[in-house]
């Protein structure tokens, strides 16, 4: 079995400001983990993805994860937050076994860039 | 350019009017998905396929049927909507990639669909 949470629905950030979204996960295996984010009245967006390569992730747009197996961890972050940054992001496990696939994903958590 | 499409964007029906939304995609990808999005929820999966004539079951089957005749397409088929089937549906095409003991499948979504059934 395999969860995700994402423990703040909603965080708001200034403009310029650091911006960090947690993630949380459990899996039976080893994890393949992703963050989308999604644009009002948008599709889903691949931001990253950890793969059990490099424990810190690099994304588009300045953002980074950093996978942390001793806290279950793949909290997203990004040095400066952007207007444009204003979004839903949903943290996402992937068990994949090679005869089924599941994606998980957790709530989502709702970024507010403020001037 | 690479895309997932979805057919309608948006669609209002009445409950048990049998109805069809289309997913193409043209990445050549074996993996499809559809998903449903609901407020609090995050998004849940509907059912997936892992090639052409393989579906199976996500987390939340109930009240829907696909079918895979060919690569492209991933048609989902609500037979009777009934209002608890009012929500936002995506669909995702997918690729393999790592070795063994490491694959993951990084997918792709459409635009989305909003339904609502009255």
């Amino acid at each position: 079995a395999q969860s995700v949470t994402q423990l703040d629905s909603h965080v708001s950030v200034s403009e310029g400001t650091p911006v960090l979204l947690r993630c949380n996960y459990s899996s039976s295996y080893s994890p393949s983990l992703f963050w989308y984010v999604q644009h009002p009245n948008k599709g889903l967006q691949l931001l990253l993805k950890y793969t059990s390569a490099a424990t810190l992730v690099k994304g588009i747009n300045g953002f980074e994860a950093e996978f942390k197996k001793s806290e279950t961890s793949f909290h997203l972050t990004k040095p400066s937050a952007h207007m444009s940054d204003a979004a839903e992001y949903f943290c996402v496990v992937s068990l994949f076994t090679g005869t089924a696939s599941k994606l998980t994903f957790g709530t989502g958590t709702r970024l507010q860039v403020t001037l | 350019e690479a895309q997932v499409t979805q057919n309608p964007r948006y669609l209002i029906t009445v409950t048990g009017k049998k109805l069809t939304v289309t997913c193409s995609q043209n990445m050549n990808h074996e993996y499809m998905s559809w998903y449903r999005q609901d407020p609090g929820l995050g998004l849940r999966q509907i059912y997936y396929s892992m090639n052409v004539e393989v579906t199976d079951k996500g987390d939340v089957p109930e009240g829907y049927k696909v079918s895979r005749k060919e690569k492209r397409n991933f048609p989902l088929i609500l037979e009777s909507p009934s209002p608890n089937q009012t929500s936002l549906y995506f669909c995702a095409s997918g690729s393999n990639h790592g070795t063994s003991g490491s694959w993951y499948n990084e997918q792709f979504f459409g635009p989305g669909t909003r339904l609502t059934v009255l």
